[in-house]
């Protein structure tokens, strides 16, 4: 069984700061993750994915993430954030590359101050 | 431009009142599935469905139901709509195989009145 925990509900950064996201997973297996941003009364959009190649994985609009296989996480970064950035971001954790489910984290919406 | 396509986008039911949300996608993708969206509590799996003839449940699947006749067309259906009900839904495709992720659809707001 999968499972995956979004840490913190709620964050708030400044303008041209450092974003962290955090997301610890649990899997029985080798997992796929994904994190998906949705901006406000849209749909939602793939960011990036960890697919068992690299660790560090860049994705759109400058996120990156890196899985950590021995703390079981796989946290979103961006080094600046811009006031576009301001939305709703899900972790998702697919148990292999054939698992017909995926599973949510609960999310983290992102507020960024001018 | 390919995709999943979702109708209606929005839709107001009264209780007890019986509707289908429809789901369409031209990607020839064996893996379709139905999520609920509700405020803090991310998105959980409804129904979904590996293939042609083949349905499942998810974490949150009484009040729904779901066929899949094609492999484009995943509809759910409410079979009495409940307040309980009041949601935004995605419906998502994937490849069986492959490391992508999901490709969602534009969601349908859906209240229950």
């Amino acid at each position: 069984a999968q499972s995956v925990t979004q840490l913190d509900s709620h964050v708030s950064v400044s303008e041209g700061t450092p974003v962290l996201l955090r997301c610890n997973y649990s899997s029985s297996y080798s997992p796929s993750l994904f994190w998906y941003v949705q901006h406000p009364n849209k749909g939602l959009q793939l960011l990036l994915k960890y697919t068992s190649a690299a660790t560090l994985v860049k994705g759109i609009n400058g996120f990156e993430a890196e899985f950590k296989k021995s703390e079981t996480s796989f946290h979103l970064t961006k080094p600046s954030a811009h006031m576009s950035d301001a939305a709703e971001y899900f972790c998702v954790v697919r148990g292999d590359s054939s698992a017909s489910k995926i599973i949510f984290g609960s999310g983290t919406r992102l507020s960024i101050r001018p | 431009n390919a995709g999943v396509t979702q109708t209606p986008k929005f839709q107001v039911l009264k209780t007890g009142q019986s509707m289908t949300l429809q789901c369409a996608q031209d990607m020839n993708h064996e893996y379709m599935s139905w999520y609920r969206q509700d405020p803090g509590m991310g998105l959980r799996l409804i129904h979904y469905s590996v293939g042609a003839g083949i349905t499942d449940q998810g974490e949150v699947p009484n009040g729904y139901n779901v066929s899949r006749s094609t492999t484009e067309d995943f509809p759910l259906r409410l079979l009495s709509a409940a307040p309980s009900q009041t949601s935004v839904y995605f419906c998502a495709s994937s490849p069986r195989q492959g490391n992508d992720g999901y490709t969602f659809g534009s969601g349908t707001r859906l209240t229950v009145v």
